[in-house]
């Protein structure tokens, strides 16, 4: 079976403080394909990041960092020095072997106070 | 600007009504995706045409149905709506297979 959780609902931090999201995916094929997607207030899925299963290197885009370990499935997302308009909800998404399909997480719902 | 585009962007609507979503892939992207955001199931795939044949199936009612036109656009056919149909619809383009899928703004669809 093929599964992402993202066993964080909501998380709530002060603004300039660092956040992890968790995602941990659950197939069994070799090739496979993890994302992060953000969506903010006003609704639009943002695509953030794509990561193939043979790539483990760790990411890192400006405030935002992305560590990929196969030995626990997991890909998680932080972001340092966490901004208010950071604030929105973070899929986590997997795409495996023949399928074409985004399987989905629940998303975590990051709150940036001022 | 993730270049897809989707129209309307809202839909109210009764129920037993049907309704016709379109959606215009990035230039280039031979892939379309449709997938229903809704606060109880959360994202779920429906289905996924290329160059204008069906290629995948998710979850997707036998009420609904899709196509894709020879200009790569799709239009998603929701009818008999229920209340529970109510929810967020996005497209997604994308080159191919597991190629990253760009998304439109969404049709948020109410079914009253």
């Amino acid at each position: 079976a093929q599964k992402v959780t993202q066993a964080q609902t909501e998380i709530s931090v002060v603004e300039k403080e660092d956040v992890t999201l968790d995602c941990v995916y659950e197939t069994r094929d070799t090739t496979y394909y993890l994302f992060w997607y953000k969506q903010p207030p006003s609704g639009e899925l943002v695509f953030l990041i794509r990561r193939n299963s043979f790539d483990e290197q760790n990411e890192i885009s400006g405030r935002y960092s992305w560590n990929f370990q196969k030995s626990t499935s997991s890909f998680n997302f932080t972001i340092t020095a966490s901004q208010v308009v950071d604030s929105a909800v973070y899929f986590c998404a997997l795409i495996a072997g023949n399928n074409r399909k985004l399987i989905w997480g629940l998303g975590t719902s990051l709150a940036v106070n001022p | 600007d993730s270049g897809v585009t989707q129209t309307p962007k809202h839909l109210i609507t009764a129920t037993g009504q049907r309704v016709t979503l379109r959606c215009s892939p990035r230039s280039g992207d031979l892939s379309v995706y449709w997938y229903q955001q809704s606060l109880d199931q959360g994202l779920q795939f429906l289905i996924q045409y290329y160059n204008g044949e069906e290629r995948a199936k998710g979850n997707i009612l036998e009420r609904f149905s899709a196509q894709q036109f020879p200009d790569l656009h799709s239009e998603l056919n929701l009818s008999s709506l229920e209340l529970g149909d109510s929810a967020l619809y996005f497209c997604a383009s994308s080159v191919e297979g597991h190629d990253t899928q760009y998304f439109g703004p969404g049709t948020r669809l109410t079914v009253l």
